[in-house]
């Protein structure tokens, strides 16, 4: 069974506030590591797909590593703002095509 | 470009009534994928779809679940009979194949809850 996790389960930042997650997923067999973030009531969105080694892609305020030899992936948000506030997921997708999800990363950010 | 549409947005169920849940994936999108969201859990992969035909159901509760994708378009998810710990979100997401690099496309799920 293939495992995805994510670190830490739940975070509360101040506005203003830089922070950054971890997702681990197997070494072996990778495709690619998506991230997405789900906010309240609305679908989830995809953030970034990422498929080489070393890989890092940016969109505003939010970036992003990957290291497939050790399976690793870090999500980083600079100057974190009250709509950043939302569960930020990681899936990873192996050579069996399906997208398999870690339980997510919740974040709060106070104004 | 329409997204993924999902219905219905909630559903209250006593346990052991059935339930069905409808998915129109995007236009174009081979793939489609059910997953079970319960609180405090990442999404867990039902079925997955390609075109009509299913990829994997490995962790669908046969006894109770089952999953249509009739001609390749819209699909239905249904429980019968629902128990307790059925409550969860159900997502359905479509994608234009299942290689490494396309990306999934999600509906805004259906909150089940079974009392």
């Amino acid at each position: 069974i293939l495992n995805v996790e994510q670190s830490p389960q739940s975070l509360h930042v101040q506005e203003g506030d830089s922070t950054n997650f971890t997702c681990s997923f197997p070494s072996s067999n990778f495709y690619a590591l998506h991230w997405y973030r789900w906010e309240t009531a609305k679908s989830p969105e995809a953030l970034f797909v990422m498929t080489l080694n070393g890989d890092e892609k940016k969109k505003g305020r939010i970036s992003a590593t990957l290291n497939t030899k050790e399976g690793y992936s870090y999500l980083y948000i600079k100057g974190s703002q009250p709509e950043d506030s939302a569960t930020y997921l990681c899936a990873f997708r192996g050579n069996t095509g399906k997208l398999i999800f870690g339980q997510g990363t919740t974040l709060q950010v106070k104004p | 470009e329409a997204g993924v549409a999902q219905s219905p947005r909630y559903k209250i169920i006593e346990k052991r009534q059935s339930v069905a849940f409808w998915c129109n994936p995007i236009s174009g999108h081979a793939t489609l994928y059910w997953y079970q969201q319960i609180l405090g859990q990442g999404p867990k992969l039902l079925i997955q779809f390609q075109n009509n035909g299913v990829v994997d159901d490995s962790q669908l509760p046969k006894d109770r679940f089952s999953a249509e994708r009739l001609k390749g378009v819209d699909s239905t998810l249904k429980i019968q009979p629902a128990k307790l710990e059925d409550s969860a979100v159900y997502l359905c997401a479509s994608s234009l194949a299942f290689t490494g690099y396309t990306e999934a496309f999600f509906g805004q799920g259906t909150r089940l809850t079974v009392v």
